[in-house]
């Protein structure tokens, strides 16, 4: 299994640009979080999916900030427009539903926004 | 909703000595304790976890022990080594619901 796949791994963009962060769970888990972890904050639960649906978005910081899980082997969080603030490392996470608790993390994205 | 305190932030042991980090759970319906550790620029990885149902699990050099009467749980880890530096964050949860994590603990491990 290759584990949760996040890309990019990093990005670089500019105050007012659109981002869009992607992320493929490991096969079979049923749920999908999305994370920010920053110095100052730690990390943050922002949305998270079960069975594609989401299920909690108040994380979520603001109306610039989305997530769509359209199919079961895909998820987007989606940052219009980004601003300085943002700048963070978001981690995906799947976990599997049936009995075990088992939360597994991507390798994270790197935002950085100018 | 559950709350997971940390202690302590930061920690720095010899290496070969043991360290110990300690989480308190506000929420009773809590029955799954992980602890993962994330490397500098990695990310975090679950290295052991407990349920409610026992009272201490281990594995190796590392081993977590739960109290549920008084709501708190415990990472110790013996015979530290340099590898053992990183930031571990514990977390819990009712089970089938988003864990709730710690600030986090950031270990040193002196050579």
């Amino acid at each position: 299994d290759a584990g949760v796949i996040q890309s990019p791994r990093h990005e670089v963009t500019e105050m007012g640009q659109e981002v869009t962060l992607r992320c493929k769970p490991i096969s079979g888990h049923d749920y999908l979080f999305w994370y920010r972890q920053t110095m100052m904050r730690g990390l943050e639960l922002l949305i998270y999916f079960n069975n594609n649906v989401p299920i909690d978005d108040s994380g979520m910081p603001e109306d610039r900030f989305s997530a769509k899980m359209p199919n079961a082997s895909f998820s987007t969080l989606k940052i219009q427009p980004s601003e300085p603030r943002d700048s963070a490392v978001y981690f995906c996470a799947s976990q599997r539903s049936s009995g075990r608790y088992e939360q597994y993390f991507g390798p994270g994205t790197r935002l950085t926004v100018t | 909703g559950e709350n997971v305190e940390q202690h302590p932030s930061t920690l720095s042991v010899q290496e070969g000595d043991s360290a110990v980090i300690k989480c308190t759970y506000s929420d009773s319906a809590s029955n799954y304790f992980p602890w993962y550790k994330q490397e500098l620029g990695k990310r975090p990885q679950l290295i052991i976890d407990i349920r409610s149902n026992v009272g201490e699990k281990k594995d190796q050099r590392i081993a977590v022990t739960l109290n549920k009467t008084a709501k708190h749980f415990s990472l110790h880890i013996t015979e530290t080594q340099p590898e053992d530096s990183a930031v571990y964050f514990c977390a819990a949860s009712p089970g089938n619901t988003p864990l709730v994590f710690g600030k986090g603990t950031r270990l040193s491990v002196i050579a």
